[in-house]
């Protein structure tokens, strides 16, 4: 199975100040038909998952537009532009192109 | 508004069997592939099992750790996904999600597995 990797797997920071969680996968998640489904989900304490970012770089409806994701093939990276207090929770990657499906180990995001 | 309620969750023992349910509504619920997700006690998240559409006969696909164990069917009449989980072990102990499309989640469902 495609094994995602995250980091930092813990990463404190000042309100205001950007943000950067990694995500590597052990193969391509170029699919077939030339997309890359890789997405990323905001888990707040206490709360169901939330899609923020899918296939990459699309940011689902509502949310803010100081989340960002980018990257290609191997490689991906969630930013946040300027952390708030409600960005607080752990942030997970997820491949969607190969069976079975899987998550990165998540990266718990806390105010300092 | 979609809803998908998750239900079914409990106490069982190790080697016993038990069933969830989630109810969806404010969609075609037979238009769309459904999955499961869990996430252990303070642990990260698990993707366990996905079912096709009719459309797409109902395949199915599982993670290895409940494959041969765990059963996703569905009934596109009643707008339900089930998880039929037998065999279960005490690291099955999870909160149990529903969702469609990786947008929509339940509010999920418990399930202890001890003795």
């Amino acid at each position: 199975e495609v094994v995602m990797t995250q980091s930092p797997l813990s990463l404190p920071v000042t309100l205001g100040q950007p943000a950067s969680i990694s995500c590597r996968s052990s193969q391509s998640l170029v699919y077939s038909d030339g997309d890359t489904y890789l997405n990323w989900f905001q888990q707040r304490p206490g709360q169901s998952p939330r899609l923020l970012i899918y296939r990459v770089s699309n940011r689902d409806s509502g949310v803010p537009d100081r989340f960002s994701g980018s990257g290609s093939g191997t490689d991906f990276t969630l930013k946040i532009s300027r952390v708030e207090a409600e960005d607080v929770g752990v942030y997970y990657c997820m491949q969607g192109t190969h069976w079975p499906r899987t998550f990165g180990q998540g990266t718990k995001v806390e105010i300092k | 508004e979609v809803q998908l309620v998750e239900s079914g969750g409990g106490l069982v023992q190790p080697g016993r069997s038990l069933r969830l349910s989630c109810t969806a509504s404010g969609f075609t619920f037979g238009d769309y592939a459904m999955s499961w997700v869990r996430q252990a006690p303070g642990k990260g998240l698990e993707w366990i099992a996905f079912i096709r559409s009719k459309a797409y006969g109902e395949r199915t696909e599982y993670a290895a750790s409940v494959k041969g164990r765990f059963i996703i069917s569905r009934d596109d009449s009643k707008s339900i996904v089930y998880l039929q989980m037998n065999s279960l072990k005490t690291e099955d102990t999870a909160v149990y999600y529903c969702t469609r499309d990786d947008y929509y989640w339940g509010q999920g469902a418990l399930v202890t597995v001890s003795s």
